[in-house]
């Protein structure tokens, strides 16, 4: 199956930086989902975004649905060490039976202190 | 307090034996999802529904059954057939206009 273009796979920044992760598609969606995943757990919803242009934010960070709707960028401000883990980007369009998911192999942050 | 619960945490499988990971949830979601997770990977849809007594193949369901019995319920049975069966299961749910949420996995080994 499609998967959505995140890289590089691995980011490390330090402790008080912003970073910038992006997300593209070959294909559009509806929904744009960034998810962040902790070592064993299982992915906690950060911010989703319905409209194409929309912009979102969630205390710290900030999340964008690109105008031709095929990518999406979150933005972490200022991070702090409980930023690192996983990142995952996923799209899904919203109708009926095209309602799965698809995602990024996701971004692995490390924030030095 | 509600939200999805899977279990077991940790689950071990004999060679040749299958096992049944559960997910229960008390969102009142219509759709349920399984995922399977590898290291350095996304995550690949297993079997998904999105209604009672339905359900679809994922992009890698060979290997794996499932059952949609109740609203509430989506066992996720990995069989024999699965050559490889070693990896971090999700179950996701989702409800109608809203986004997918996921419980917190059960990492299946070979002994």
């Amino acid at each position: 199956g499609q998967q959505l273009n995140q890289s590089p796979q691995s980011m490390f920044i330090q402790e008080g930086e912003d970073v910038s992760m992006n997300c593209t598609s070959s294909s559009i969606f509806n929904t744009w989902l960034w998810y962040k995943q902790d070592p064993g757990e299982g992915p906690v919803l950060l911010i989703a975004l319905y409209k194409a242009g929309e912009l979102t934010s969630n205390g710290r960070l900030t999340a964008q649905f690109g105008i031709t709707r095929k990518d999406s960028f979150l933005n972490i401000s200022a991070s702090i060490p409980s930023d690192v883990g996983i990142y995952f980007c996923a799209g899904q369009l919203m109708s009926g039976a095209n309602s799965k998911l698809t995602f990024g192999k996701g971004i692995t942050l490390s924030v030095r202190p | 307090d509600g939200g999805i619960t899977q279990s077991p945490k940790y689950l071990f499988r004999k060679e040749g034996q299958n096992v049944t990971l559960s997910c229960e949830q008390n969102l009142n979601h219509d759709a349920m999802y399984w995922y399977r997770q590898d290291p350095g990977q996304g995550l690949r849809l297993i079997y998904y529904s999105q209604i009672v007594n339905d359900f679809q193949k994922g992009d890698i369901a060979e290997g794996y059954s499932v059952s949609r019995e109740k609203k509430e319920s989506f066992p996720l049975t990995v069989t024999s057939a699965q050559k490889n069966p070693t990896a971090f299961y999700l179950c996701a749910s989702q409800g109608s206009n809203q986004p997918q949420h996921f419980g917190d996995g059960t990492r299946l080994s070979i002994l």
